[in-house]
């Protein structure tokens, strides 16, 4: 099985501050990693995947996560943030192989991403 | 592509009567979905795979016979909370796995926020 920790529920930073997200998670198989923000009342859209390849992806408005794999960490970064990046973020894990877990996502808490004017 | 929309967005209910939520895959044929429900400030608990023509497979402590799920066809997986109660309050958010290079990636709907009176 896999398990996600997002470390942070809240972080609050002022706009065109630079922010980290922390994620760790824990699994016994190789995983596929993933970041997904949700706005109010909204559904879960996808920021940015890691498959395979190089370590560090990167989204189109300007988020990049590295994945860390002797750290088991994924750590989403923006080096500035607008106010428009409020929202709530969630971290996210499926297994590469088989076994029960195979394709099902578990999700971190979510971090409650606030930035202020 | 890889939209995922889901009906309603919203419903209020009785105790006791029971309301079904469908969530189709708009533009790609989804031979997998899930179904996942949020509860305020909590994150995405699984619920359910649902497998086209087949019985969906159920988490732990996930009752079957109360939310019943039905994937009739390759666009189509529907969730019906049954008998509902105040308790099953919640945001229920579904998904369907991508195809070909996609496979490893779930593509989310909106969300329907169910309030059960």
């Amino acid at each position: 099985a896999q398990s996600v920790t997002q470390l942070d529920s809240q972080v609050p930073v002022f706009e065109e501050a630079p922010v980290e997200l922390r994620c760790n998670y824990s699994s016994s198989v190789s995983v596929y990693l993933f970041w997904y923000v949700q706005y109010p009342n909204q559904g879960l859209q996808l920021l940015l995947k890691y498959l395979s390849g190089s370590t560090l992806v990167e989204s189109i408005n300007g988020f990049e996560a590295e994945f860390n794999k002797s750290q088991t960490s994924f750590h989403l970064r923006k080096p500035s943030v607008h106010i428009s990046d409020t929202a709530e973020y969630f971290c996210a894990v499926i297994a590469n192989a088989g076994g029960t877990s195979y394709g099902k996502l578990t999700f971190g808490q979510g971090t409650i991403l606030t930035v202020h004017p | 592509g890889a939209v995922v929309s889901q009906h309603p967005s919203w419903v209020i209910c009785k105790s006791g009567t029971s309301v079904k939520i469908e969530c189709r895959s708009l533009d790609f044929q989804a031979t997998t979905m899930f179904w996942y429900r949020q509860f305020p400030k909590q994150s995405l608990m699984l619920m359910a795979t649902s497998n086209e023509g087949s019985k969906a497979t159920y988490e732990q402590g996930v009752e079957k016979d109360k939310f019943l799920i039905n994937h009739a066809s390759l666009t189509l997986s529907t969730l019906t909370v049954t008998s509902a109660h105040p308790e099953d309050s919640s945001f229920y958010i579904c998904s369907a796995r991508g195809q070909g290079p996609s496979y490893n990636e779930q593509f989310f709907g909106p969300g329907t926020r169910l309030t059960v009176l």
